[in-house]
């Protein structure tokens, strides 16, 4: 049992390029998140789906998109990144009984 | 909208004394309240929620919360703090009603002096 998995843990991109963070959760948990910790920002949800074939905005959704692959994965794609979005990305889970469960991390920087 | 905020980016307190961390919440409904601790490098993990039953909520490694609902706060305790507290620790808030979104406060990093 793995519990949330995320990869790569570290990227580095250039101004425009695109990439996908990878996550998936071994669960059987039906939501999943995607956040952004920045320094003093703490955590801010960019996208969530609260099922399998469901996606919704949170609060922080700009220059983001997402896939719900199946209940397992749900991966976090940047279209041309930008060095605002240099951060450290969280995926996470959430149980029946509202706790979330994160992963490790990954940790982007866009020069 | 709901919002959380923890007062306070940065605690100290001395090994051994009393920890407080604050956090208030806005909510039109009745919510659910979490803490969740980030140890350097890792992920979040959950200390502790707050879902309806009891107000005065115990936790993992000796902390525990109070839902004051004239207050709107959800403050974190410990009687006596331990080297192996010094972490970040975030306050959540999600609707009772639509309990799928999850909101995080910005974080209070709490040192712990020898």
């Amino acid at each position: 049992n793995a519990g949330v998995t995320q990869t790569p843990k570290f990227q580095v991109l250039k101004t425009g390029q695109s990439m996908t963070l990878q996550c998936a959760q071994d669960m059987n948990h039906n939501s999943m998140y995607w956040y952004r910790q920045d320094p003093g920002m703490g955590l801010r949800l960019i996208y969530y789906s609260a099922s399998e074939g469901t996606t919704d905005k949170g609060e922080v959704p700009n220059g983001y998109n997402v896939s719900r692959l199946n209940k397992r994965e749900f991966s976090l794609r940047l279209e041309s990144a930008a060095p605002s979005q240099t951060s450290v990305y969280f995926c996470a889970s959430r149980d029946r009984y509202n706790e979330q469960f994160f992963g490790p991390g990954t940790r982007l920087t866009v020069l | 909208a709901q919002s959380v905020t923890q007062l306070g980016s940065h605690v100290s307190v001395s090994e051994g004394a009393l920890v407080l961390l604050r956090c208030n919440y806005s909510s039109s409904v009745p919510p659910y309240l979490f803490w969740y601790v980030q140890y350097p490098n890792q992920g979040l993990q959950l200390l502790l929620k707050y879902t309806s039953a009891a107000t005065l909520v115990k936790g993992i490694n000796g902390f525990e919360a109070e839902f004051k609902k004239s207050e709107t706060s959800f403050h974190l305790t410990k009687p006596s703090a331990h080297m192996s507290d010094a972490a970040e620790y975030f306050c959540a808030v999600s609707d009772r009603n639509r309990d799928d979104k999850i909101i995080f406060g910005k974080g209070t990093r709490l040192h712990i002096l020898p």
